[in-house]
């Protein structure tokens, strides 16, 4: 499978606990886009990544939070601390190294419930 | 500033059309047209970037007025595939999409 991959697709902890999510981009791609959603709420974009660079984190909450996506392996959302309120959906997306076209491809999410 | 969709939800039988429109009070440069299913990723439809530009993606259109700060997706002879929560988006910057809030269609046989 070339397509977005994201792991792990369940993921539960309890209340001030990390969670750490994982996503592997398309092959070829290596721009990678964070997204969170809210049960019948749109997504919301987090953070964009290149190789060993943050281009954009303005919508990361600013504490508990942080992303990266280092030279080599997947990158990687931490949430440190966990709260109720962080239970959501976390899609990754991607997009290719060339001229930005519009188009992100998503992974399947990653569902974190916070007990 | 999060555009507005509507309607939130539409139930069509298959075969029939349906019209979901995405509105901003801001400026909009381009729209951006996403389909989800429940459990799977959002998928890309199309974007349009010019004002009155209308493209095509199988029976599924859509329409940008820029004057009017809206954008029309117009699905005609629904089939069942159809089904899913259909998302506009406006572009921030690159990779920063501001999503509305989806509309979810239900095709029925």
């Amino acid at each position: 499978n070339a397509g977005v991959m994201q792991n792990p697709r369940h993921l539960v902890r309890r209340r001030g606990q990390e969670a750490r999510l994982r996503c592997s981009p398309m092959k070829g791609h290596s721009h990678v886009y964070w997204y969170r959603q809210l049960p019948e709420e749109g997504l919301k974009f987090m953070v964009y990544l290149q190789k060993e660079n943050i281009i954009d984190e303005s919508g990361m909450p600013k504490e508990r939070f942080s992303a990266e996506f280092p030279k080599e392996g997947p990158s990687i959302l931490r949430i440190q601390q966990v709260v109720r309120g962080d239970s959501a959906a976390y899609f990754c997306a991607s997009s290719a190294r060339e001229r930005w076209t519009g188009e992100l491809f998503f992974g399947e999410g990653s569902r974190l419930t916070v007990l | 500033q999060q555009p507005v969709q509507s309607p939130q939800a539409v139930i069509l039988r298959e075969g029939e059309d349906a019209v979901i429109n995405c509105s901003s009070s801001k400026a909009l440069y381009s729209v951006h047209w996403y389909r989800q299913k429940h459990g799977e990723a959002p998928v890309f439809l199309m974007i349009l970037l010019k004002g009155g530009e209308q493209k095509g993606h199988e029976k599924i259109s859509a329409s940008f007025n820029e004057k009017k700060q809206q954008s029309s997706l117009y699905l005609t002879a629904s089939q069942l595939s159809y089904s899913g929560t259909y998302f506009c988006g406006t572009e921030r910057s690159q990779g920063n999409l501001i999503f509305g809030k989806g509309t979810k269609l239900s095709v029925k046989p």
